[in-house]
């Protein structure tokens, strides 16, 4: 069976600050995607960040950037210098490779970013 | 840019009536995904269709159906509604290996049961 937890129902954040959104999955495939996706109040879901899980380096995205630990199966996310705009509902997910394009996501975490 | 489109944002619909969502996606995507969803439980897989006509059960079909006729459109249908199926309904859609491995979502679906 493949799951991904978030363990941090609702975080905040002070604009400027650094905060990071915490992710476990486990997944009895070796080869693998994990993804943060990003829902603001608009309700449409964006792509984030995405890492492969054979490449050891971590992904980043401007302000965005992964720490990928495959021993430990954790994928967090930090968001460095924090935006109004950061402001949504972040959701984790894995896709391994085998499993026909299937998706599986965490329960997300709500991201209040305080001016 | 993917889009996909729902074609209703939000619906209010009375228990025992057939809905139906339908999904449009533009970039000829071969998978296409229906989620469910509710706060605290994130995004749960209704059922999911790798190709025209195929459809594959996910983890909450119960009370769903889907249908598939044509590559870029994907539709859920409730057969007969129930106010436990109040939520927000997501379609998605992905390329496999030829979109980054990404799945792409479209707005939702506010579906109100009463």
């Amino acid at each position: 069976a493949q799951t991904v937890t978030q363990s941090q129902p609702e975080m905040s954040v002070q604009e400027a600050e650094t905060v990071t959104l915490s992710c476990t999955y486990d997944t009895s495939e070796s080869d693998y995607y994990l993804f943060w996706y990003k829902q603001p109040p608009s309700r449409q879901m964006i792509l984030v960040i995405r890492q492969e899980a054979y490449k050891q380096q971590n992904a980043t995205e401007n302000r965005f950037s992964v720490n990928f630990q495959k021993a430990a199966k954790s994928f967090s996310l930090k968001i460095s210098d924090s935006q109004l705009g950061d402001a949504a509902m972040y959701f984790c997910a894995c896709e391994p490779r085998h499993t026909g394009n299937q998706f599986y996501f965490g329960t997300g975490t709500s991201l209040t970013v305080i001016p | 840019d993917v889009k996909v489109t729902q074609s209703s944002r939000y619906l209010v619909k009375r228990t025992g009536e057939k809905v139906f969502l339908e999904c449009v996606q533009d970039m000829d995507h071969e998978n296409m995904f229906w989620y469910r969803q509710d706060p605290g439980l994130g995004l749960r897989l209704i059922y999911f269709s790798y190709d025209v006509k195929m459809k594959e059960k996910g983890d909450i079909p119960e009370g769903y159906s889907v249908s598939r006729e044509k590559k870029e459109r994907f539709s859920l249908i409730l057969e007969s509604a129930s106010t436990n199926q109040t939520s927000m309904y997501l379609c998605a859609t992905s390329g496999g290996a030829a979109s980054g491995n990404t799945i792409y979502f479209g707005e939702g679906s506010w579906l109100t049961v009463v």
